[in-house]
Parts: structure tokens; C-alpha cells; sequence
């Protein structure tokens, strides 16, 4: 399974909402089966969402994520300046066509 | 407090072999699924293995298999990763991680901070 996410890019201002697009190439088994990470400079990603709506621990929730099938979506509500990083989604659909791809991640940066 | 402490990451020649460690704490190792992810500095995450707690179940990327192997030692909490035959291509940061459950196919929770493989010609 191959993740697309778009746009690449996502050039905002503080406080304005944020909508990351996550596109697979074929539908999941489960939407179960899909998480968000955020990555900034010079540190290791940090889970967000798993099971593709569920908040991990201790994620604002201002952090939305939904979806099913091969279109998912992470919604930030409302941009804080630390927020602005790389955002990747990653599928873990471990069905013979599944394994665990990551997407090629959004940077969201500040406009 | 959950940690993972990677070590083995150096300059090898291409070729050459080498064995990446994970050192874990906090936590109940052997209930828990480990992946290994990798990074070319400035680049994208790249997923490469997973196991599941008991160790009898691995999973690897396309990319990974058979160069990679993947595994655990549960009495003494470290995960292990082996590569073979390293390209220049495998140049990169190689982080181990968490699952959320023992479950492999699950996201993962915990990062460690990566240790850096760098292949020389």
C-alpha cells in the first residue's frame, strides 16, 4: 500500500486551521490500521493519532483525526507555534499487501 | 518513564555487516510489539521491521527483506536489528520504537532517538 499525502507544503499564520490530506492506494482493511506522527527538527516523531481518530496520550484536542478507506484526514483547529513541523501518516495493515509504509509527510510551516 | 536508547550506529564500508541495539526501560518489554523505522537525514520515515512481543512473529519492508533481521531478547529488554551486505543506500538514522500493544501491526508510541549509520564507499 502506497500513501500519498498533500499537499507537501502547508504555508499558514498562528491560529488559522490546518487540514493534512492522507491518500492510500488501496483501502485499508480497517481504519484501525492508520496513525499520525509529528516531526520536528533535530527530534524523534511523536504519535498523534492512532486508529485514525484516536488521540494518543496527552495530545491536544485541537488534533483531530478521521477518515476510512483510502482518504484520511488530520485536522489541527487552530495553528500554535509549535505545531509547525512535518506530519507524517503511516498505514499498518499487516494484510500480505499491507506492511507498515509511511507517507511521504506534509510540512507545515509558518506564513 | 518509557526509554529507548539505540547504540551500534558508525562508519562501515560498504559491504560490510553491523548490529544495532535497543536498550529498553520503563515498561513491560516482552508485552509489547518493537519496530525498527529509518531516516536519510532530510528525508522521509522509512518503516523497516517489527516483532511482536514474543518474538515468534516479524514483519519486514519490501526493502528489508532478506539484508534485515529483526530481533529481541526479552531477558534483557533489547531489541536488535541486523543488517547485512550494507549499501550506500542504507545511509541514515535508524530509530527503534514502541508499539502501542503487542500487537505489530499497531502504531507505535515511544521513539528513540536514533542512532546514525553511515556507509562509506
Amino acid at each position: 500500500i502506497v500513501l500519498t499525502q498533500s499537499p507537501g507544503t502547508l504555508s499558514l499564520s498562528p491560529g488559522e486551521r490546518a487540514t493534512l490530506s492522507c491518500r492510500a492506494s488501496q483501502s485499508l482493511t480497517s481504519s484501525r490500521y492508520l496513525a499520525w506522527y509529528q516531526q520536528k527538527p533535530g527530534q524523534s516523531p511523536r504519535l498523534l493519532i492512532y486508529g485514525a481518530s484516536t488521540r494518543a496520550t496527552g495530545i491536544p484536542a485541537r488534533f483531530r483525526g478521521s477518515g476510512s478507506g483510502t482518504d484520511f484526514t488530520l485536522t489541527i483547529s487552530r495553528l500554535e507555534p509549535e505545531d509547525y513541523a512535518v506530519y507524517y501518516c503511516q498505514q499498518y495493515d499487516s494484510s500480505p499487501q499491507g506492511g507498515f509504509t509511511f507517507g511521504p509527510g506534509t510540512k507545515v510551516d509558518i506564513k | 518513564e518509557v526509554r529507548l536508547l539505540e547504540a551500534g550506529g558508525t562508519l562501515v564500508q560498504r559491504g560490510g555487516s553491523l548490529r544495532l541495539s535497543c536498550a529498553a526501560s520503563g515498561f513491560a518489554f516482552s508485552s509489547y510489539a518493537m519496530s525498527w523505522v529509518r531516516q536519510v537525514p532530510g528525508k522521509g520515515l522509512e518503516w523497516l521491521s517489527a516483532i511482536r512481543g514474543s518474538g515468534r512473529s516479524t514483519y519486514y519492508a519490501d526493502s528489508a527483506q532478506g539484508r534485515f533481521t529483526i530481533s529481541r531478547d526479552n531477558s534483557r529488554n533489547t531489541l536488535f536489528l541486523q543488517i547485512r551486505s550494507l549499501r550506500a543506500e542504507d545511509t541514515a538514522v535508524y530509530y527503534c520504537a514502541k508499539s502501542v500493544s503487542a500487537d505489530a501491526d499497531d502504531a507505535v508510541d515511544y521513539w528513540g532517538l536514533g542512532t546514525l549509520v553511515t556507509v562509506t564507499a
